[in-house]
């Protein structure tokens, strides 16, 4: 059974900002918060990860509360080229990945 | 770097035929590679983690013995699906753990997408 809870789409003018959330309030202390993301008919491609500090990385941002129940990923200037399902994923180092239903990020002109 | 590619791209069989997917670690060796299934508007599932030189492990209701799976070298793992049937018909996707890294890290391959007639 997936650990998350994500709303299972959302829409997003281009240029503006994407914040998508993620629900997973049974995190354990040694899991980790993952987003991937899979553009139609491709493999899914890593975005960022963390524990329990903010993260940025040159394609997003990930935004995880103080009692790591919930997290944001933000995608700061979304382009058409974003659209596609968006993974969050929680799991220990060692776990295996394993995916949810995810949201489908729709980036409109 | 971390690029993992899968081969063929796209496969059409006739039913009751086999067909073999190749998966491959381009520039990192992959002690630990992973296969998943997707049916279309569905996410992915995983079906096994293959491990080098030894046998894969399977998750469950996945069929050993219809999806046969071979990690014989550190850069290769190949999934063989036997007597497909249009059930198969699907999306199959690898990916791969650098050998440091544990299960840290996996990078994705294209997927290969499987048609049965």
């Amino acid at each position: 059974d997936a650990k998350t809870t994500q709303p299972p789409s959302m829409d997003c003018a281009e240029g503006r900002a994407a914040n998508l959330p993620c629900n997973h309030s049974t995190i354990s202390g040694n899991e980790y918060v993952y987003w991937y993301r899979q553009i139609h008919s491709q493999g899914p491609q890593y975005i960022i990860h963390g524990l329990k500090n903010n993260e940025t990385n040159e394609m997003a941002s990930l935004i995880i509360t103080e009692d790591r129940k919930s997290s944001t990923l933000i995608l700061p200037h979304a382009t058409l080229r974003d659209t596609a399902v968006y993974y969050c994923i929680v799991r220990a180092p060692t776990d295996k990945l394993i995916f949810g239903t995810g949201t489908r990020l729709q980036v409109f002109p | 770097g971390a690029v993992v590619s899968q081969h063929p791209s796209w496969v059409i069989c006739k039913s009751g035929t086999s067909v073999k997917i190749e998966c491959r670690s381009l520039d990192f060796q992959a002690t630990t590679m992973f296969w998943y299934r997707q049916f279309p508007k569905q996410s992915l599932m995983l079906m096994a983690t293959s491990n080098e030189g030894s046998k894969a492990t399977y998750e469950q209701g996945v069929e050993k013995d219809k999806f046969l799976i071979n990690h014989a070298s550190l850069t290769l793992s190949t999934l063989t699906v036997t007597s497909a049937h249009p059930e198969d018909s699907s999306f199959y996707i690898c990916s791969a753990s650098p050998r440091t890294s544990g299960y840290n890290e996996q990078f994705f391959g294209p997927g290969t997408r499987l048609t049965v007639l």
